[in-house]
């Protein structure tokens, strides 16, 4: 069963815009976990956040998380082309291995 | 990408026949895991592995089982392979199971006829 759940499921923007996804998960976590899937390739880890931090920021990237509504957003500010990509939350339950969402896919038109 | 090799990339097969995709890591990390990513989804998990000879079960291990015999390889089996397993594969390493990053290989394409 899925833990997270990421919103919307697709989402096309363009280049210069600023990007959210959304994630939602089911019960209490020690982390949350971003990743990014390129067509063809593995994930890539972009960001985590501990349970116990509300926001974090990565280069372009900015990570908020609120365990109180158990949500989390993943927000890319000027996009571009190369951000393109299929974006996945991942979370952790309780040190057990990492229960991944449906995934994102953004589309970034130049 | 962070030393790990899935063998074969691409693979296609007969229905009813064992298939077994190979994981090779580099990095020394303890945890290794075997992922299957459909349309509709998304990733889950179907075995992991916490050390040489310990293995434990995913969300989708019924038709599946793994060996680890050095921390290096880890091997996913499909005993008798089904058109239901038909899937891109994945696997993934981490120091730990949930507190740091996963590191993906890029993937095992599997057809079953």
């Amino acid at each position: 069963s899925q833990q997270g759940e990421e919103d919307p499921q697709a989402l096309s923007i363009q280049e210069g815009e600023n990007a959210t996804m959304n994630c939602s998960y089911k019960t209490s976590i020690n982390n949350l976990q971003w990743y990014r899937q390129n067509s063809g390739r593995g994930l890539v880890h972009l960001i985590l956040i501990r349970s116990n931090e509300r926001e974090k920021h990565s280069g372009r990237l900015r990570v908020t998380l609120d365990t109180s509504k158990k949500s989390s957003s993943l927000l890319i500010t000027a996009s571009r082309a190369a951000d393109t990509a299929s974006y996945f939350c991942a979370t952790e339950p309780g040190n057990t291995p990492l229960v991944f969402g449906k995934g994102t896919r953004l589309s970034v038109i130049a | 990408d962070a030393g790990i090799t899935q063998s074969p990339r691409h693979k296609v097969t007969e229905t009813g026949t064992p298939v077994t995709l190979r994981c090779h890591q580099t990095e020394n990390h303890r945890y290794m895991y075997w992922y299957r990513q459909d349309p509709g989804h998304g990733l889950r998990l179907i075995h992991y592995s916490y050390g040489v000879k310990d293995t434990d079960k995913g969300e989708v291990s019924d038709g599946y089982s793994v060996s680890r015999s050095k921390t290096e390889d880890f091997l996913l089996t499909l005993e008798s392979a089904t058109s239901s397993q038909t899937s891109v594969y994945f696997c993934a390493i981490s120091e730990s199971p949930g507190s740091s990053p996963l590191h993906f290989g890029n993937g095992t394409r599997l057809t079953v006829t």
